[in-house]
């Protein structure tokens, strides 16, 4: 029983690169959700997800889009990195309560 | 819309002192509290929530709706509750969660 996985750990990208994110839990969590913490901002929802093939915007949504195809896996994507998105990007599930996190990408835009 | 403030980025206390992280938060409706810890090179976890009114590893919190506040509290630090802390609050159904900026708990052995 894995939890929440992601990949990459690390990630560096130029500015105008793509890239997609993976999350996936072996929970059966219906909600997942993608976060992104910096320093002194704390933890802030990018997206989130009730249901698998759903999807919702959350505080901080712009530049990003996410996909839930699967109910176990939850993507993120940048389309065009910007130096901005440089963070530390947290994975969540969870069936109510509590949520479960993902150990996090740490991704560096240049 | 739901806002949680922890005032303070770190707090600093010697070990075997009392330690008080706050919490206050903005909700219109009834809300889940929750407090969230992440420990060094660790995930973050969930500490304690306010239903449960639980004491996990010493710590306690208390919901005052008069002060919209849920404040965590230990009466005696330990070294291994350094550690950053996050407060959050939940809207009813629990599908989304919306954290504090975190306060940064040392204990000084």
């Amino acid at each position: 029983n894995a939890g929440v996985t992601q990949t990459p750990k690390f990630r560096v990208l130029k500015t105008g690169q793509s890239m997609t994110l993976l999350c996936a839990q072996d929970m059966n969590h219906e909600y997942m959700y993608w976060y992104r913490q910096d320093p002194g901002m704390g933890l802030r929802l990018i997206h989130y997800s009730v249901g698998e093939g759903t999807t919702a915007k959350g505080e901080v949504p712009d530049g990003y889009n996410v996909s839930r195809l699967k109910k176990q896996n939850f993507l993120l994507g940048l389309e065009s990195a910007a130096p901005s998105q440089t963070s530390v990007y947290f994975c969540a599930s969870g069936s109510g309560i509590e949520q479960y996190f993902g150990p996090g990408t740490r991704l560096t835009v240049t | 819309a739901q806002r949680v403030t922890q005032p303070e980025k770190l707090l600093s206390v010697f070990k075997g002192a009392p330690v008080e992280l706050k919490c206050n938060y903005s909700y219109s409706g009834s809300p889940e509290l929750f407090w969230y810890v992440q420990y060094s090179r660790q995930r973050l976890q969930l500490l304690l929530r306010h239903i449960s009114r639980e004491s996990i590893k010493g710590f306690t919190a208390d919901l005052n709706k008069g002060e919209t506040s849920f404040h965590l509290k230990k009466p005696f630090a330990q070294e291994e509750d350094s550690a950053m802390y996050y407060c959050a609050l939940s809207m009813g159904g629990y599908q989304k969660v919306t954290f504090g900026t975190g306060t940064k708990l040392q204990v000084i052995p």
